[in-house]
């Protein structure tokens, strides 16, 4: 069974510096990987979606890798601003159907 | 503008009662996901569909049951054999082959 380990669980940093959340996976043999934001008792939106075929995606400040042999993802956040603050869960999927196994998320406060 | 609504947005449950959380999308969407998540934890998959009528259990599909006679409705029943049911429940959709994954606003249900 898939296992999705993100570290760290809670980061602090202040505003303006770049950063890298990252995700482990056991089963390398995934059909994509998608990082989602959460907001405090909120849904998620998705911020970068990643094929297995692929090894990055950006969108704006943000960056994703993926190394599939390693079973590794990271995403870099360049200079962090207090509305980047929220939860970043890394999810992946599965051959054959697209439900998706996720980590428990890494907590993220930029202070200004 | 297309999107999934859920409702309600808070649900107390006394024990021994079942309960029914809705999930609407107008996305034209053929794929539809119930997630549960946790304080801490990452998403667990209850049930998932791909088309009208059918529907698979997820990973944690005890206690819970699912229709879809509509392809914009995915109504989740937690019901009185689910002994811990307090938790915070996501409803997804996307196209069959995955893209455009797109979450609700989230239903937090608690047993009183």
């Amino acid at each position: 069974k898939q296992e999705v380990t993100q570290i760290p669980a809670a980061l602090s940093v202040p505003e303006g510096e770049n950063l890298v959340l990252n995700c482990s996976f056991t089963d390398s043999a995934i059909y994509n990987l998608q990082w989602f934001r959460q907001d405090p008792g909120k849904g998620l939106t998705s911020l970068l979606l990643i094929q297995s075929s692929q090894r990055e995606q950006t969108s704006g400040r943000l960056n994703a890798s993926l190394d599939k042999s390693s079973g590794r993802s990271t995403l870099y956040i360049a200079a962090s601003q207090p509305g980047d603050s929220a939860t970043y869960l890394c999810a992946v999927s599965d051959r054959g159907f697209n439900k998706f196994y996720f980590g428990s998320g890494t907590k993220l406060n930029v202070k200004p | 503008d297309g999107g999934i609504t859920q409702s309600p947005k808070y649900l107390f449950r006394k024990e021994g009662q079942n309960v029914t959380l809705s999930c609407e999308q107008n996305l034209n969407h053929d794929a539809m996901y119930w997630y549960r998540q946790d304080p801490g934890q990452g998403l667990r998959l209850i049930y998932y569909s791909q088309i009208v009528n059918d529907f698979q259990k997820g990973d944690i599909a005890e206690g819970y049951s699912v229709s879809r006679e509509k392809k914009e409705s995915f109504p989740l029943t937690v019901t009185s054999a689910q002994k811990n049911p307090t938790a915070f429940y996501l409803c997804a959709s996307s196209t069959e082959q995955g893209a455009g994954y797109t979450f609700g606003s989230g239903t937090r249900l608690t047993v009183v």
